[in-house]
């Protein structure tokens, strides 16, 4: 069964731009949660998606969005980006919530100059 | 501030030294779960600990979650190169809220 996929792997961008990512669950998977994972402040949960609704949501501003398929694959957005944003952003899967194991993808690398 | 301190933040060791890694908060946790991830991957789920008191072990990994289920530790034994990685405690609080902790990245020498 194939893991969960991200893409893209690397992204660099400018203040001001607006960025999307996107992640494919492992197939049979029904959640998918966003994490932003920074050296400063570790891994924060950004969001979660379950059916295409939003389920849960962390402390992130506006600028972070995020939306849900009936394929269950999801995108995460973030508008007017800041130098701040620059982290791995990480995807991960599981089969109803995220009580249930998450599995991982392997990360996009967002670096904004 | 972070929910869940993890220490030390860096830990580096020779191969065949043994090792405990602390996970530690002042609030509850209905359970703890603890990662590995390597360079370029996304953490992987080593084991989950629900029950206060509760011991694993999974080969030479031996997980703790505490009586008051606000604290655990991860040994591992007879550490091997394999081991490197950064590992990350995150504690479950209900409503579906996992947070993590900063991490403890370990580096085994040959």
């Amino acid at each position: 069964k194939a893991g969960v996929t991200q893409t893209p792997r690397y992204l660099i961008k400018t203040r001001g731009q607006q960025v999307t990512l996107s992640c494919s669950p492992i197939s049979g998977h029904r959640s998918v949660s966003w994490y932003q994972q920074t050296p400063g402040q570790g891994l924060q949960f950004l969001f979660e998606y379950f059916s295409e609704t939003q389920r849960n949501k962390g402390n992130f501003p506006g600028r972070f969005s995020g939306r849900q398929f009936s394929n269950s694959r999801s995108e995460m957005n973030v508008s007017t980006l800041e130098l701040g944003d620059s982290a791995l952003y990480l995807c991960a899967s599981s089969l109803r919530d995220r009580a249930d194991t998450q599995y991982f993808g392997p990360g996009t690398r967002l670096t904004v100059l | 501030t972070q929910l869940l301190e993890q220490s030390p933040q860096f830990l580096s060791i020779q191969e065949g030294e043994n090792l405990t890694v602390y996970c530690n908060s002042s609030s509850v946790f209905s359970s703890l779960q603890w990662y590995r991830q390597e360079p370029g991957e996304g953490p992987v789920l080593l084991v989950t600990v629900v029950t206060g008191g509760e011991v694993k072990k999974l080969k030479r990994l031996t997980f703790q979650f505490g009586d008051a289920r606000k604290d655990s530790s991860l040994h591992i034994t007879a550490a091997q190169t394999g081991d490197t990685g950064l590992y990350l405690c995150a504690g479950e609080k209900g409503a579906q809220k996992l947070v993590f902790g900063q991490g403890t990245r370990l580096t085994i020498n040959p």
